[in-house]
């Protein structure tokens, strides 16, 4: 059974600050995603990681993939209250997506 | 133009009765799922359908059954609520690729 572990769960960051999220799943994966959560509101794709050195970039946040050391990393540069939500990524195996246990992101001013 | 919808969004219910929930996606996608998430935000796969089939049907009490009545659409009936199926609920819909999800039914069950 795939197993998904992020770290840290919660986290808070001072507005300007750079901080990076990592995701370790224990099996081979088809791909990865990441999802961004606001407080009581549905999961929004962010990224899909296709292959091992995968790199995605979208605006303030970057994505990376490394299968071999089954590692993703959602990298946070110069930090603004917007990006404030919960974060999950998520291994696709088998057409099943399994989620991390979020990270919770707080941009303090 | 809402892609993926539900209904409820919001489910408070007692002990022991039944309820539905519905989800519908104007996505053309051939795939359907149903999350839970629990109060720690914890989100698991329940139930995946392909085209009206199901194709993922993981250790989910059989007090829940969803019901495909054509690849539109995937709902979700539960038999005889418990207190621990208190959570959200999120259908999504993809087709081979990114999953795209509904708003959410927050089911409370009393």
């Amino acid at each position: 059974e795939l197993k998904v572990e992020q770290n840290p769960l919660f986290l808070s960051m001072q507005e300007g600050k750079n901080y990076t999220i990592y995701c370790n799943y224990s099996t081979t994966s088809d791909r990865l995603y990441w999802y961004r959560q606001d407080p009581g509101k549905s999961l929004e794709s962010l990224f899909v990681l296709l292959s091992n050195g995968a790199v995605k970039q979208e605006g303030r946040l970057m994505a990376s993939l490394d299968t071999k050391a089954r590692l993703s990393t959602l990298h946070i540069t110069a930090a603004v209250h917007d990006l404030s939500a919960t974060y999950f990524c998520a291994p696709l195996l088998d057409e099943k997506l399994t989620f991390g246990t979020g990270t919770r992101l707080t941009i303090i001013p | 133009d809402t892609a993926v919808s539900q209904t409820p969004k919001y489910l408070v219910t007692q002990m022991g009765n039944d309820k539905s929930i519905k989800c519908e996606q104007n996505l053309g996608h051939d795939t359907m799922y149903w999350y839970k998430q629990d109060s720690k935000k914890f989100l698991k796969i329940m139930f995946s359908y392909n085209n009206k089939e199901l194709i993922i049907n993981e250790t989910v009490p059989n007090r829940f059954s969803p019901k495909s009545p054509d690849k539109a659409h995937l709902n979700l009936h539960i038999n005889s609520l418990e207190l621990g199926d208190s959570a959200v609920y999120f259908c999504a819909s993809s087709s081979r690729g990114t999953q795209y999800f509904g708003p959410g039914t927050r089911l409370t069950v009393l």
